[in-house]
């Protein structure tokens, strides 16, 4: 299984960004790097993925070290609609596996 | 909505028994994945279909199977029911074959109850 260790959890004021790290140390050089999250009640959703590069889309930034052995997802504007957990993953073979995650609350 | 439809959404049966869970991956997508989410252990993978066939297997007991139809539906069956096998079960999909350099979309689950 992939190893990734994430804060249990994070706090963050609303309209401002948040880091949310991860280390994957155990990574290998083909694994790619996933980000999920999952709001209450609801199934896991997909936000980011990257190899190598830092990646951007509408959601979120990944942040990506030199080593690949730890990540950073940036939400830059966080909103109440951003509470959710949030998981960071890799590959083991050809399986997604996740972690506890990262539990986000944002307050007003 | 991810276009991922799982049925039933809630279910609840004693120990011992035998249930069937459903899967509809959004159109197009070939391949289905299963997943289970239970308090105590997190998301746990347990096994992917492609195309009709088996392409991955996880942390899934033999008391588990499942199966991909030629629609592409996925079941997966869940037999001699213990308490401990009360969680959220997730099924997702994605049009490839493999979930390692694409996403996955997730659906609702279903969540069961043994007593």
């Amino acid at each position: 299984d992939a190893k990734t260790t994430q804060p249990n959890s994070m706090e963050s004021n609303e309209e401002e960004p948040v880091h949310l790290p991860c280390n994957h140390s155990t990574i290998s050089g083909t694994d790619y790097i996933h980000w999920y999250r999952q709001l209450p009640s609801q199934g896991p959703e997909y936000v980011i993925h990257g190899l190598t590069s830092n990646v951007n889309n509408r959601m979120a930034s990944l942040a990506i070290a030199e080593d690949r052995k730890s990540s950073t997802l940036i939400l830059h504007r966080a909103t109440l609609r951003d509470a959710a957990v949030y998981y960071c993953t890799h590959n083991a073979g050809n399986m997604l596996t996740f972690g506890g995650g990262t539990r986000l609350m944002v307050k007003p | 909505d991810s276009g991922v439809t799982q049925t039933p959404k809630h279910l609840i049966t004693a120990t011992g028994q035998r249930v069937t869970l459903r899967c509809s991956p959004r159109s197009g997508d070939l391949s289905v994945y299963w997943y289970q989410q239970s308090l105590d252990q997190g998301l746990q993978f347990l096994i992917q279909y492609y195309n009709g066939e088996e392409r991955a297997k996880g942390n899934i007991l033999e008391r588990f199977s499942a199966q991909q139809f030629p629609d592409l539906h996925s079941e997966l069956n869940l037999s001699s029911l213990e308490l401990g096998d009360s969680a959220l079960y997730f099924c997702a999909s994605s049009p490839v074959g493999t979930s390692v350099s694409g996403e996955l979309f997730f659906g609702e689950g279903s969540r069961l109850t043994v007593l």
